[in-house]
């Protein structure tokens, strides 16, 4: 079966530079969210998409913003990295059209590392 | 959203069951709880949900308690591939977002 996947697995990028992350997520899923999970931390929601709208908010920093597109992929902008921001990148994705108990499904992940 | 507690960690051997506490001793009714896992920085992946009766698939038993206050993800014979670190997740069905809010998790290490 089809999975979520993100782009790049990997970046590197220097302090004050810009990043853009992609997620495509699984077919016929209309719900997108966004996770940061730093370095010996738990994941920590970001952002959400339902049909192209911002549907929550979480700790997301003014620095970074995000939007979904008309086929429901979704970019993360981040920028004026800081050292900080060096974390694993998780999207997820669910089909908000099921049952309220449909489960989310998460990417294999994007690893930022700011230098 | 209803705040869980986990114990960091827990060892067990490996073929024997896994039995992972969690606490959500604030709860309300329309609250789910789910089980997620994360093995060695990859995706979390779904285990399992319930709202109040026990509930089995291929990978898990969950058996949340009579007043929801707690419930115990069972792996009933453990492996190596299980060890990771495991979540419990309450969540309510009528938030409209249903995003998660992930707490301190259990990290289990299988033992040979």
């Amino acid at each position: 079966a089809a999975g979520v996947i993100q782009s790049p697995r990997h970046l590197i990028k220097e302090k004050r530079e810009t990043a853009t992350l992609k997620c495509y997520p699984i077919p016929r899923h209309d719900t997108v969210y966004w996770y940061q999970q730093g370095p010996g931390q738990d994941p920590q929601f970001l952002i959400s998409f339902y049909e192209k709208m911002q549907s929550d908010k979480g700790s997301i920093p003014d620095r970074f913003s995000a939007q979904q597109f008309s086929d429901y992929h979704s970019e993360l902008n981040m920028s004026s990295l800081e050292l900080g921001d060096s974390a694993l990148y998780f999207c997820a994705s669910r089909d908000n059209r099921g049952p309220p108990t449909d489960t989310q499904y998460f990417g294999p992940g994007t690893r930022l590392t700011v230098l | 959203d209803a705040k869980t507690t986990q114990p960091p960690s827990m060892d067990c051997a490996e073929g024997r069951a896994a039995n992972l506490p969690c606490n959500h001793s604030t709860i309300s009714g329309n609250e789910y709880v789910y089980w997620y896992r994360q093995i060695h920085s990859q995706g979390p992946q779904y285990i399992i949900h319930g709202l109040k009766n026990n509930e089995t698939n291929e990978m898990a038993s969950l058996i949340i308690t009579e007043d929801r206050k707690s419930s115990t993800l069972i792996l009933p014979h453990a492996t190596l591939r299980d060890t990771a670190v495991y979540y419990c997740i309450v969540r309510p069905l009528t938030s409209g977002t249903y995003k998660y809010i992930f707490g301190t998790g259990t990290r289990l290490k299988v033992l040979a």
